[in-house]
């Protein structure tokens, strides 16, 4: 099993739909969880940290974290064609260091 | 404020050749990361630094060398250039008061 899974898609939906992309996990240890969006050729940018369980919004993002499940969350509002893009989970045990990354999920929003 | 800094952003070595990838960051972290990643396969750590004079292992070594003389570099070497080292190649650097890291533009091999 692997540490983090996390559905590769690709996902294709039109613009305005609600989006929810998903990451499992395997350690219960996981404290910090990260969201990162990637742009084609371009390096991954920090979308939206979270810490333990709960929400966190911010805009049309948001990011659910589930402990007791070992699942993880981000869903977007109001899709926007420029949301189109590979996101992919991170967490850890530690703040700031050694986290582990999902391999991605390639999202496509239609115009 | 540049953040992290990736030199070359591509590159085409031939079988057996060296090179080394460049990075910088000026945001005075003291974490510092080398990742690759293939298609589908998400990110893999190569090697990483907590701090100058510190580097260790990460997932997928083989085949990499770093140093990392200063708070600002982490340079990674690669010796007798392999098809299988063909991969887009991250740097990252995050220290224990910073949300995430901070990843640069990425650098682009192909071994051929």
């Amino acid at each position: 099993q692997k540490e983090v899974e996390q559905d590769p898609g690709p996902l294709s939906v039109p613009e305005g739909a609600i989006v929810s992309l998903n990451c499992t996990y395997s350690n219960s240890a996981f404290q910090y969880f990260m969201w990162y969006r990637q742009y084609s050729r371009k390096g991954p940018e920090l979308l939206m940290y979270t810490y333990s369980s709960g929400n966190k919004e911010d805009g049309r993002f948001t990011a659910q974290v589930d402990k007791s499940s070992k699942y993880i969350s981000l869903f977007i509002r109001d899709s926007q064609p420029s949301d189109s893009a590979t996101y992919l989970c991170a967490m850890s045990t530690d703040y700031g260091q050694n986290f582990v990354f999902g391999p991605g999920t390639r999202l496509s929003v239609l115009p | 404020n540049a953040g992290v800094t990736q030199t070359p952003k591509f590159r085409i070595l031939k079988i057996g050749q060296s090179m080394t990838l460049q990075c910088t960051q000026d945001m005075n972290h003291n974490y510092m990361y080398w990742y690759r990643q293939d298609p589908g396969m998400g990110l893999k750590l190569i090697y990483y630094s907590v701090g100058a004079g510190i580097t260790d292992k990460g997932e997928v070594p083989n085949g990499y060398n770093v140093s990392r003389s200063t708070t600002e570099d982490f340079p990674l070497r690669l010796e007798l250039a392999a098809p299988s080292q063909t991969s887009v190649y991250f740097c990252a650097s995050s220290s224990e008061t910073a949300y995430g890291y901070t990843f640069g533009s990425g650098t682009r091999l192909t071994v051929v």
